[in-house]
């Protein structure tokens, strides 16, 4: 069965250090997503992005995040200058056709990510 | 603002039901899921409801809906150890998935 990928599994860095979180969503779709999860919080959403821009777009998603789809195959997520605060389990997802709710948003396996 | 509230835990015997609730607060939610996550592996979408129906059954899952008071089941009847997992509640809006902060169940033997 098709799923979608994330690496690295953990990242470490720096506090003001730049990472990037790659995703390989599932091959024929056409929407992505990428949530967040701090320890012990909710699931919560940053951004969708379809044709190559953003559709929608959390208040937590600031100048410091930004998203790309370099190739046909990833999707990334940038953080320019990581904070203590940006500490999470990041989650990519992707899902097909239209993007209606209906359609299910696969889930990869998650980023921790852990700044010092 | 939207905002989606569950328990965090719940223990259940080994072949009883369990039933995790959770509550919402966007009335304008087309849709409202259950995700699990096991330990390690992301979130996997267990099902869903239309808001406009009460009730789902799949298999062993029973998902019952009261709108008028915004609160969403799950029951996982015969529950096995492999049902241990932390079980999310999410209401869906435009394009996005709105979580809550999950359940985590524990299964006794």
């Amino acid at each position: 069965e098709p799923e979608v990928t994330q690496t690295p599994s953990h990242q470490v860095t720096q506090m003001g250090q730049e990472v990037i979180l790659r995703c390989v969503p599932i091959s024929n779709h056409l929407y992505f997503y990428w949530y967040r999860q701090i320890l012990g919080q909710k699931v919560e959403f940053l951004v969708s992005f379809y044709n190559n821009e953003i559709s929608e777009k959390s208040e937590i998603f600031d100048d410091q995040f930004s998203v790309e789809r370099p190739d046909g195959s990833n999707f990334t997520l940038k953080i320019r200058s990581t904070k203590l605060e940006d500490s999470a389990m990041y989650f990519c997802a992707s899902s097909d056709s239209t993007g209606q709710v209906t359609d299910t948003q696969y889930f990869g396996p998650g980023t921790r990510l852990t700044v010092l | 603002g939207e905002d989606v509230e569950q328990s965090l835990f719940l223990s259940v015997r080994e072949g009883d039901s369990s039933v995790i609730n959770c509550t919402y607060t966007d009335s304008s939610s087309t849709y409202l899921y259950w995700y699990k996550q096991e330990p390690g592996a992301g979130l996997q979408l267990l099902t869903y409801i239309f808001s406009n129906m009460d009730m789902k059954q799949d298999q062993r899952l029973t998902v019952l809906l009261n709108k008028k008071d915004k609160h969403l089941s799950l029951r996982i009847a015969d529950t096995q150890t492999g049902d241990s997992a932390i079980y999310f509640c999410a209401e869906g809006s435009d394009d996005k998935i709105i979580f809550g902060k999950g359940t985590r169940l524990h299964i006794l033997p």
